[in-house]
């Protein structure tokens, strides 16, 4: 019940396109869903982030949708460039709890 | 603003030897403050956490045990490294639980 499913494991995408990631998860307590940007040899660094009480974020060229009542939510990229190539993680927490990563994916945009 | 420090960035160690990998943060106090472990091409695994000084929870047996001496710094151990420690470790930190964590650039660790 404390599993974030992260779906795909790998993406390739024309630079251009429309990247799409989705994730799902069961706690319905879960409050708070970010999301990560992983570039090899780094760190994740946190991209963009969402609560429950809305159905949609955007950040540029980055949108977040959420869907509550189906326990999804997922990372849209739109006009991907190929400096978006990384691995992204979606995660979900409850109050103070652990935060829960999805298993991650690696996206390739090509040029 | 703040920003977490890890070191060292690369490290080679035989099986048996021992462990210390740093982590601090700076300009902030009392971060909450964690441990991860990311194998090859996988997710993050939290290892350890720590909501204040001297107060470390475990999420995993294993080899490794986790100190926080000073409020903003926290250190990964091990008294005798095993072949399947190796991989890349994380140190992140957030105000609180339920604030966002913010990583370091990791510590690539390969055990010969």
């Amino acid at each position: 019940q404390q599993q974030v499913k992260q779906s795909p494991q790998s993406l390739i995408v024309q630079k251009g396109g429309i990247s799409i990631i989705n994730c799902a998860y069961e706690n319905t307590a879960f409050d708070y869903f970010p999301w990560y940007q992983q570039f090899p040899g780094k760190g994740p660094a946190l991209l963009i982030a969402i609560r429950p009480d809305v159905s949609e974020k955007k950040e540029g060229r980055f949108t977040i949708s959420f869907n509550k009542s189906a326990k999804q939510f997922s990372l849209h990229i739109m006009d991907s460039q190929p400096g978006d190539s990384a691995t992204y993680f979606c995660a979900a927490i409850q109050g103070a709890q652990k935060l829960v990563f999805g298993q991650g994916t690696r996206l390739t945009i090509n040029p | 603003s703040q920003t977490i420090h890890q070191w060292p960035a690369t490290l080679v160690q035989p099986v048996g030897s021992p462990l210390s990998l740093e982590c601090t943060v700076e300009g902030t106090s009392n971060p909450n403050l964690y441990w991860y472990r990311q194998a090859a091409g996988r997710g993050l695994q939290l290892l350890f956490y720590s909501v204040g000084i001297g107060q470390i929870s475990s999420e995993v047996p294993q080899n490794l045990s986790a100190s926080r001496p000073q409020d903003r710094q926290f250190i990964l151990s091990s008294k005798k490294l095993l072949l399947s420690d190796s991989g890349f470790y994380l140190c992140a930190w957030s105000f609180r639980g339920d604030q966002p964590q913010h990583f370091g650039d990791g510590t690539r660790l390969s055990i010969l």
